[in-house]
């Protein structure tokens, strides 16, 4: 059974740019949390998706945005970057909502 | 929405010693966490406890629910235990509500 893998591990971006982050969810679990961790603090709620669909989304503009497959999958999306969005991207997968959940190893996002 | 509290923030001990961290609750616990961020900052699971008491090596950790608290026991601590362990609470089934931390040292 293979844990909850993210891609890029690292990743520098400049300013105004886009930048797409991967999550690969543990076999068998139907639900993707996002979560942003600011140096220094703990990880703070972005969304989740359960079965494909956005089921809740924490204090974040729209310019984060997320998508599910069918696989479980997914994806972070943001758009127009500021350098306060540097910071330690976490995905969990759970195997469903109310669950244990796990989370990969982390996309370190630098924005200069 | 749930707030969570951990202490101490910061502790540093010797090899070998015992350690307790607490963490407390604003709402009703009911899928609570505990886990360890290592220096490369993968969070990993220690123990899924929404009540009672779970052991696992030298770890430990006990859920008080009703009253709204978590402890986790470290004992016979090494230095590879080092690192931010944080609590987080399931926030009404939607997303996981964390704790800001406490820093462990162990020095050799």
């Amino acid at each position: 059974e293979t844990g909850v893998t993210q891609s890029p591990t690292h990743l520098i971006k400049t300013r105004g740019q886009q930048v797409t982050l991967r999550c690969s969810s543990q076999s068998g679990h139907n639900t993707v949390s996002w979560y942003q961790q600011a140096l220094g603090q703990g990880p703070q709620f972005i969304f989740q998706y359960y079965r494909e669909e956005e089921n809740g989304r924490g204090n974040f503009p729209p310019r984060f945005s997320g998508l599910q497959f069918p696989n479980y999958s997914s994806e972070l999306n943001v758009n127009a970057l500021e350098l306060d969005d540097s910071a330690l991207y976490l995905c969990a997968s759970s195997r469903s909502m109310n669950t244990e959940a796990f989370f990969g190893q982390g996309t370190r996002l630098t924005v200069v | 929405g749930i707030q969570v509290e951990q202490s101490p923030p910061d502790l540093i001990l010797q090899e070998g010693a015992n350690s307790t961290l607490r963490c407390n609750f604003s709402d009703s616990v009911n899928n609570l966490q505990w886990f360890h961020q290592n220096p490369w900052g993968q969070l990993i699971n220690l123990f899924y406890i929404p009540s009672g008491t779970k052991q696992n090596g030298r770890l430990s950790a006990t859920t008080v629910a009703t009253e709204r608290y978590s402890l986790l026991y470290i004992s016979s601590s090494q230095t590879t235990d080092s690192g931010v362990y944080f609590c987080a609470e399931d926030n009404y089934g939607q997303n996981f509500v964390f704790g800001p931390g406490t820093r462990l040292s162990v020095l050799p």
